[in-house]
């Protein structure tokens, strides 16, 4: 299996930044997954990364380092929508999640 | 409307009563996935499908079944449930992208307790 860690909680006020740190151990060509998961939701797509380097869709932003085995997700101007458990997964067609982080963003 | 459906979305069942959970997708999707989320423990992949007859394991296999008979349906058999086996279930599906899935869609998730 593949070990990815994530950390378990953040908190953040309404239009801050908060940058959400994965790393991973594994090997082979595979791509990196971010998903949003709302309380008693589906998990939704948010950005994948194959290539290192910063990928940045509205205000999500996702990097990859695959020598450093290292990704982050940097969710700007924080909205109380934005409130959720973010998953970062690893893999090919076999999929590895982390545990999620749990963003709480406050007024 | 583009969806992943689950059938049913809440079952509560008793041990060693066989039980099928359905999934099925109106998107062409080559790629079909189960998933269980436990707390603490975040989704772990049970099984696979890259094509119609085409399934492998995923982290965690024991105790399920899954076939492929039709590219639009995934179902989840649990032949003899345990109380282990509780937990919420998504059914995920996607096209195949370069080496890799792309863009997974979730179901709804099914809710199964086994007394």
């Amino acid at each position: 299996g593949q070990n990815i860690d994530q950390p378990t909680e953040m908190t953040a006020t309404e239009g801050a930044i908060v940058q959400i740190n994965c790393t991973y151990q594994t090997s082979g060509f595979n791509g990196l997954f971010w998903y949003q998961q709302h309380a008693g939701e589906a998990p939704t797509f948010l950005s994948y990364n194959v290539l290192d380097g910063l990928e940045e869709k509205g205000r999500f932003s996702s990097f990859l380092s695959r020598s450093k085995g290292y990704s982050y997700l940097l969710l700007k101007e924080l909205q109380m929508k934005d409130s959720a458990s973010y998953l970062c997964a690893w893999g090919d067609y076999k999929l590895s999640f982390g545990a999620g982080t749990t963003v709480t963003v406050r007024a | 409307e583009a969806q992943v459906t689950q059938n049913p979305r809440y079952l509560i069942t008793v041990t060693g009563k066989k039980l099928t959970v359905t999934c099925s997708q109106n998107m062409n999707h080559e790629y079909m996935s189960w998933y269980r989320q436990d707390p603490g423990l975040g989704l772990r992949q049970i099984y696979y499908s890259m094509n119609v007859e085409v399934t492998d394991k995923g982290d965690v296999p024991e105790g399920y079944k899954v076939s492929r008979k039709e590219k639009r349906n995934f179902p989840l058999i649990l032949e003899s449930p345990s109380p282990n086996q509780t937990s919420l279930y998504f059914c995920a599906s996607s096209f195949l992208a370069r080496g890799s899935t792309d863009t997974q869609y979730f179901g709804p998730g099914t809710r199964l307790t086994v007394l």
